[in-house]
């Protein structure tokens, strides 16, 4: 079973500055999808970015880019140019191409301070 | 466009009651996934429906079924409820469903407290 771990309940960075969230995953699948999406208090859950496993390149959206290590099972958020907005729980998700289902870490609070 | 749209938005039942949650998908999506969130934790997958026939099935027991309409509207009923399944309950809309486009459309989800 896939299973997506997210080692940082909660972290902090200042206005304007960079931070790393961290997430591995576990699958035997060699074709699947990666997600980092973001929880504000309103609840409603926004894709940040997504990253396609097949693809070497790693994507990019604006101030939001990640690190994607395939052999190390390893998908981190880098989200440079902190804004207080960007305050909110972050989740990472794995989605396998052959499931139907979507298998989200934990999720680590992001806390931006003025 | 007509985003996920999901009620009632907050409930309280007592243990052993039934409760139906109920979520519009977005405009031209055909597939709605359902998704448990208990406090502190990430989603976990309940099933999804596609086309009106459920896709797929979380680890959830047969007290929590579903339904998707025609205009592929859908349906979360649970039977029995208990203290444990206070939690937050999120739809999702895809336009397929696999995982070829990849991408999930919430709603702001149902919070359900039991007591």
């Amino acid at each position: 079973a896939q299973t997506v771990t997210q080692s940082q309940p909660e972290m902090s960075v200042q206005e304007a500055e960079t931070v790393t969230l961290s997430c591995t995953y576990d699958t035997s699948e060699s074709d699947y999808y990666l997600f980092w999406y973001k929880q504000p208090p309103s609840r409603q859950m926004i894709l940040v970015i997504r990253q396609e496993a097949y693809k070497q390149q790693n994507a990019t959206e604006n101030r939001f880019s990640v690190n994607f290590q395939k052999a190390a099972k390893s998908f981190s958020l880098k989200i440079s140019d902190s804004q207080l907005g960007d305050a909110a729980m972050y989740f990472c998700a794995y989605g396998g191409n052959t499931g139907n289902q979507f298998y989200f870490g934990t999720g680590t609070s992001l806390t931006v301070i003025p | 466009e007509t985003g996920v749209t999901q009620s009632p938005t907050h409930l309280i039942k007592t243990r052993g009651q039934q409760v139906t949650l109920r979520c519009s998908s977005q405009s031209g999506h055909n597939t709605v996934s359902w998704y448990q969130q208990a406090l502190g934790q990430g989603p976990q997958f309940i099933f999804q429906y596609y086309r009106e026939e459920e896709n797929g099935r979380g680890n959830f027991p047969p007290r929590f079924s579903g339904l998707q309409f025609p205009n592929y509207s859908s349906e979360l009923n649970v039977n029995a409820l208990e203290l444990d399944d206070s939690a937050l309950y999120l739809c999702a809309s895809s336009s397929t469903g696999r995982m070829d486009t990849g991408e999930l459309f919430f709603g702001e989800g149902s919070r359900l407290t039991v007591l």
